[in-house]
């Protein structure tokens, strides 16, 4: 598996702005899925964008893939007090083995300030 | 539909005693995960199950760790003789035949 690495590591924003998070990696991936994980509910899926699509709406959320730039990057709209969280994305290599577990990099600490 | 549930949702043991986490996967997912995430640390994998293929292994850290999954469905993670470092969330995921993975709670295990 492979780790993608988030930015920024800290964001703050006030209710009802937008919030964009961006994630990079290294090698060729067949998707790519953003988690998020707060204390109240544990590691959430959010969204899983395969590597032939460009981007891919759910809800409020929004997330772009770049595979030229090994890049994903995740847009929370009209945001709120409860997308307080950590963010995560998982690419899943090509290479990826049999067990095809996530590996998740140091998040981004995303705060709403209500 | 009910969801990943682990029990207990917090242990607390002393160093040299043995641990039993339990997961109960979503009924009819194949693929059964246990990741731990201590303090400061990203996801770590720990073992894979998929259907009636042998587990993976590979992520166990040592061989006080073991796990077994009974009847495709609810999976046990035994630690023996807890040490400190054992100290951490010990999540399980379960999944379809996709890569989607749907998280439990989690059991926060505490090492004195």
């Amino acid at each position: 598996s492979q780790q993608g690495e988030e930015d920024p590591q800290a964001l703050s924003i006030q209710e009802g702005e937008n919030a964009t998070m961006n994630c990079s990696y290294k090698t060729s991936i067949n998707n790519l899925q953003w988690y998020r994980q707060n204390s109240g509910r544990g590691l959430v899926h959010l969204i899983l964008i395969r590597s032939n699509e460009r981007e891919k709406h759910s809800g409020r959320l929004r997330v772009t893939l770049d595979t030229s730039k090994k890049s994903s990057s995740l847009l929370i709209t009209a945001s709120r007090a409860a997308d307080t969280a950590s963010y995560f994305c998982a690419p899943m290599p090509i290479s990826s083995g049999s067990a095809r577990q996530l590996t998740f990099g140091s998040g981004t600490q995303l705060t709403v300030l209500p | 539909g009910a969801g990943v549930s682990q029990s207990p949702s917090n242990k607390v043991t002393e160093k040299g005693k043995d641990v039993e986490l339990r997961c109960d996967p979503i009924s009819g997912h194949t693929a059964l995960y246990w990741y731990r995430q201590s303090l400061g640390q990203g996801l770590e994998f720990l073992i894979y199950f998929q259907g009636n293929s042998a587990p993976d292994k590979s992520g166990l850290p040592s061989d006080r760790f073991s796990a077994e999954r009974t009847g495709g469905s609810v999976s046990t993670l035994t630690i023996q003789r807890t040490q400190q470092e054992d100290s951490a969330v010990y999540l399980c995921a379960s999944s379809p035949r996709t890569d989607t993975q749907y998280f439990g709670p989690g059991t926060r295990l505490t090492v004195l």
